[in-house]
């Protein structure tokens, strides 16, 4: 089965703490992103991919770092700089090129700062 | 940049029909798409807008049109099982990689 995986789907963390939200896809797209998305809000770009070893800052990157290193593979680090981290963190995936218009998405992972 | 508005909620009973608009400016982008979001989970695509016009398919339509800047996802003979929120969004034309969404339309179905 194709699709994207996220881990875990809730986190609990302590204030001061970093923490690293997995996400795997086996989709074979080039570009990755990730969301967050706010109780009754939209989703906000973070940061996104379009090839491995390669990422942009979205509209709301401070606080956050990811990698690339694989094509299947995005995490998402949530530091300690980052002021208000609670809220339910999005992965997606899409094609880079054709016709395709859509983002598929992980099942998410709900982040809960204590 | 890229701005979407949507309404915040919509209610409709079921069996009704029910049409949630979206108004946008952007600096140009590739088409509108619509996405399903049940409460948490996560979003799923519905349907995708490339030119002006109608596109449907089964119980779900959408339409397009450039010149007004506006769309717009029409759900016909609603279940209870539809409710959930909606999200229109676009693919910026500059950067082929890059989408935007709106800020979501809750709709409530009631028996």
């Amino acid at each position: 089965d194709g699709g994207i995986t996220q881990s875990p789907k809730y986190l609990f963390r302590k204030e001061g703490q970093n923490v690293t939200l997995s996400c795997e896809q086996n989709l074979n797209h080039d570009a990755m992103y990730w969301y967050r998305q706010d109780p009754g809000q939209g989703l906000r770009l973070i940061y996104y991919s379009q090839i491995v070893n390669d990422f942009q800052k979205g509209d709301i990157a401070e606080g956050y770092s990811v990698s690339r290193e694989k094509k299947e593979s995005f995490p998402l680090t949530v530091t300690s700089a980052q002021k208000n981290p609670t809220a339910f963190y999005l992965c997606a995936s899409s094609p880079s090129s054709g016709t395709q218009n859509e983002q598929f998405f992980g099942p998410g992972t709900r982040l809960t700062v204590l | 940049g890229q701005s979407l508005e949507q309404p915040s909620e919509v209610t409709a009973v079921e069996g009704a029909i029910v049409q949630i608009n979206c108004t946008y400016q952007t600096s140009g982008f590739y088409g509108l798409s619509w996405y399903q979001q049940h409460d948490g989970g996560a979003p799923t695509f519905l349907s995708y807008n490339a030119l002006d016009g109608l596109e449907e398919t089964g119980r779900f339509s959408s339409f397009l049109s450039r010149s007004d800047s506006y769309g717009y996802l029409l759900l016909q003979e609603l279940q209870m099982k539809d409710s959930a929120s909606y999200f229109c969004a676009v693919r910026d034309i500059y950067n082929f990689n890059k989408f935007y969404f709106g800020s979501g339309t809750k709709l409530n179905v009631k028996p």
